[in-house]
């Protein structure tokens, strides 16, 4: 069974402009999450979707926001990016979001702010 | 609030000697808890989790983890390590009563020498 896929995999970009980045989960998943993984903030939770429907989201402005679609695929887009938005975006999985089911992660994209 | 706790940045062990990667947590409502692998640009693996039963938890590649209700502690240990083993461990923690976000702790990176 494929794993969780996310592209593109590296991106860069320039202070105000926005970017989109997408992610397919594994196949028969229904919930995806999102994470930002910086070296002095570690792993933050982004939110999270379900159904089309966001269910939960972490301490983040609202530039980043995210969408999920029929097919469980999600996108989050991030408006007027500012440096510190240099990040790896981590994409996760599971079956639902019931709260005890792993969640598999896909290899990120590595997003740099210039 | 929910939290997670790793206080090592680092362990070094000698390969072939058993390891420990120390976690503590801290949740208002029952606690569901994992570990996760990461190595050089690669997402999260998942190795194993606690929900509930057995405090001894058997997951990936060897390693396994004792949940201890009393110390709030979810260590992740192997009895034998291998160079194989290096690389960065998460652990995570989510509380049953408040959503489904993964809480990670700041990550302890893993050094096995030959």
């Amino acid at each position: 069974k494929a794993g969780v896929t996310q592209t593109p995999r590296y991106l860069i970009k320039t202070r105000g402009q926005q970017v989109t980045l997408s992610c397919s989960p594994i196949s028969g998943h229904r919930s995806v999450s999102w994470y930002q993984q910086t070296p002095g903030q570690g792993l933050q939770f982004l939110f999270e979707y379900f159904s089309e429907t966001q269910r939960n989201k972490g301490n983040f402005p609202g530039r980043f926001s995210g969408r999920q679609f029929s097919n469980s695929r999600s996108e989050m887009n991030v408006s007027t990016l500012e440096l510190g938005d240099s990040a790896l975006y981590l994409c996760a999985s599971s079956l639902d979001p019931t709260s005890y089911n792993e969640q598999f992660f896909g290899p990120g994209t590595r997003l740099t702010v210039l | 609030a929910q939290s997670v706790a790793q206080p090592e940045d680092q362990v070094n062990v000698a390969e072939g000697n058993p390891l420990t990667v120390k976690c503590t947590y801290s949740v208002s409502g029952n606690p569901y808890l994992f570990w996760y692998v990461q190595y050089p640009n690669r997402g999260l693996q998942f190795l194993l989790k606690y929900i509930t039963g057995d405090n001894l938890v058997k997951g990936s590649y060897g390693f396994e983890a004792e949940f201890n209700k009393s110390q709030t502690s979810f260590h992740l240990k192997k009895p034998s390590a291998l160079v194989s083993d290096s690389a960065l461990y998460f652990c995570a923690v989510r509380d049953g009563q408040a959503g489904t976000a993964l809480i990670f702790g700041k990550g302890t990176t893993l050094s096995v020498s030959s």
